[in-house]
């Protein structure tokens, strides 16, 4: 979805490194999230955020840290990279009126540590 | 534990034939359930949002039923196109704030010609 951007598409790394992704959203929207997607898993919440000052995390978030730098704006960090967090990482926002809070994703990043 | 699970695990089928995907759920409390559509190296795409009180619900050639008694849900698709071809993920959001969604591993759908 061109609304939802997500910088950079392709990343290789190496272990130790400080890593950041990106994500932009055109919608106006006041909820973002960000997902990894790893093979043979299904998607897990790593952080959300409900508007600038909200931050919470979800299922998976040791390892990861995020800044919401304004409300179309909602970055990633891995501080130090290391190799099983090599995967496909989507963002995701949603309105906040939305009465079932459907989620508009990104077209994600794939992350390789080596 | 909240599971979502989805059958088969792959398809092939001919352009313009019809298909069922399925799945089903131990997802408690349950919210509603959504079916996405995920092209290879794309994120996904909502296809259907159905609550508790909803059975079915189409989008196109889309068609997904809910059975809410016996967590189970389908996505059927009418006749295909090669650009259906994709995975399909069931997912059961636990709460409307849409901070539990539980996904499925996804069916990955191939149509050829």
């Amino acid at each position: 979805d061109a609304d939802v951007t997500q910088t950079p598409r392709n990343r290789i790394t190496k272990t130790g490194k400080r890593i950041m992704l990106e994500c932009s959203q055109t919608k106006g929207h006041d909820r973002m999230y960000w997902y990894r997607q790893d093979p043979g898993l299904g998607l897990r919440l790593i952080y959300y955020s409900f508007d600038v000052k909200d931050i919470n995390k979800g299922e998976i978030s040791d390892g990861y840290s995020v800044s919401r730098q304004a409300q179309a704006k909602f970055s990633l960090s891995l501080e130090s990279a290391i190799p099983n967090q090599t995967a496909l990482y989507f963002c995701a926002t949603s309105p906040r009126l939305a009465l079932l809070n459907e989620q508009f994703f990104g077209p994600g990043t794939r992350l390789t540590v080596l | 534990k909240n599971q979502v699970e989805q059958s088969p695990q792959s398809l092939i089928i001919l352009e313009g034939k019809n298909c069922t995907l399925q799945c089903n759920y131990t997802v408690s409390p349950f919210s509603n359930l959504r079916w996405y559509k995920q092209d290879t190296g794309r994120g996904p795409v909502s296809l259907t949002i159905m609550t508790f009180s909803e059975n079915t619900k189409s989008n196109g050639r889309y068609t997904a039923t809910l059975d809410a008694d016996t967590k189970q849900s389908s996505l059927h698709i009418t006749a295909s196109q090669l650009s259906d071809s994709a995975s399909y993920i069931c997912v059961v959001s636990a709460n409307q704030a849409g901070t539990a969604l539980i996904f499925g591993k996804g069916t990955t759908l191939s149509v050829s010609s």
